[in-house]
């Protein structure tokens, strides 16, 4: 069947340095895509956002890259901090204007921020 | 300021006992979903409301049912619990269909079976 996947499930860095988590994807007729950030005992806290036709976004902090070629999709975190410490989910949005949308989750990435 | 609330955070139940999460919201999002999170997994979609029209996954076991009696409240039903339905279980709302970062998720209920 079709899913949303992680390369790897954990990553350590040091504190100050950039990270990068990815994402492969096999829905192509998937048209946007969410990076989710988890806390321990919380729920996903939405992170940045993707549509299709684009290839790049950036936010506060983070920029998503999505390689529709490939069907590769990255998170990069500049400057990571202790509280980037979390796991962090890439999601696939599918889903008609009629049924409401619907997200499909990879299965996370534990990203480990060492001072 | 919590705007989608579930009820309790912790829960325990009995194998077998039939036992209800709740979830509410005051954001007036017409889109509410239920998920479930087993230990160090993704978020996986049970079903969810579109106004009150129920949507069902494929794969979600019978043993799991949903209600919505108005557009703020959004309640799990799981009639027999077994061992495997320990988890994480998620509430989450959306606005505009289509729109991820509409989407709001609560704090969760971590379900325990004994």
């Amino acid at each position: 069947g079709e899913s949303v996947g992680l390369h790897l499930p954990t990553l350590s860095v040091q504190e100050g340095d950039n990270s990068i988590i990815n994402c492969a994807y096999s829905n192509s007729a998937s048209d946007y895509f969410i990076w989710y950030k988890q806390e321990s005992g919380k729920g996903p806290q939405f992170i940045i956002d993707i549509r299709s036709n684009m290839d790049k976004r950036q936010g506060q902090r983070v920029t998503v890259l999505l390689n529709k070629t490939v069907k590769h999709l990255s998170l990069q975190i500049a400057a990571t901090q202790p509280g980037d410490s979390a796991v962090y989910f890439c999601a696939e949005n599918r889903g008609g204007e009629t049924s409401g949308s619907r997200l499909t989750f990879g299965e996370g990435t534990q990203l480990t921020v060492n001072p | 300021d919590a705007m989608v609330i579930q009820n309790p955070r912790y829960q325990v139940t009995q194998f077998g006992k039939p036992v209800t999460l709740s979830c509410s919201q005051t954001l007036n999002h017409n889109v509410m979903y239920w998920y479930q999170q087993k230990s160090s997994q993704a978020p996986k979609l049970l079903f969810h409301y579109y106004d009150k029209d129920f949507n069902n996954e494929a794969d979600t076991p019978d043993n799991f049912q949903s209600r919505r009696p108005n557009t703020s409240f959004c309640f799990l039903d799981i009639r027999s619990p077994g061992l495997g339905d320990a988890a994480m279980y998620l509430c989450a709302t959306s606005r505009d269909p289509g729109r991820a970062n509409g989407y709001t998720f609560g704090s969760g209920t971590r379900l325990t079976v004994v």
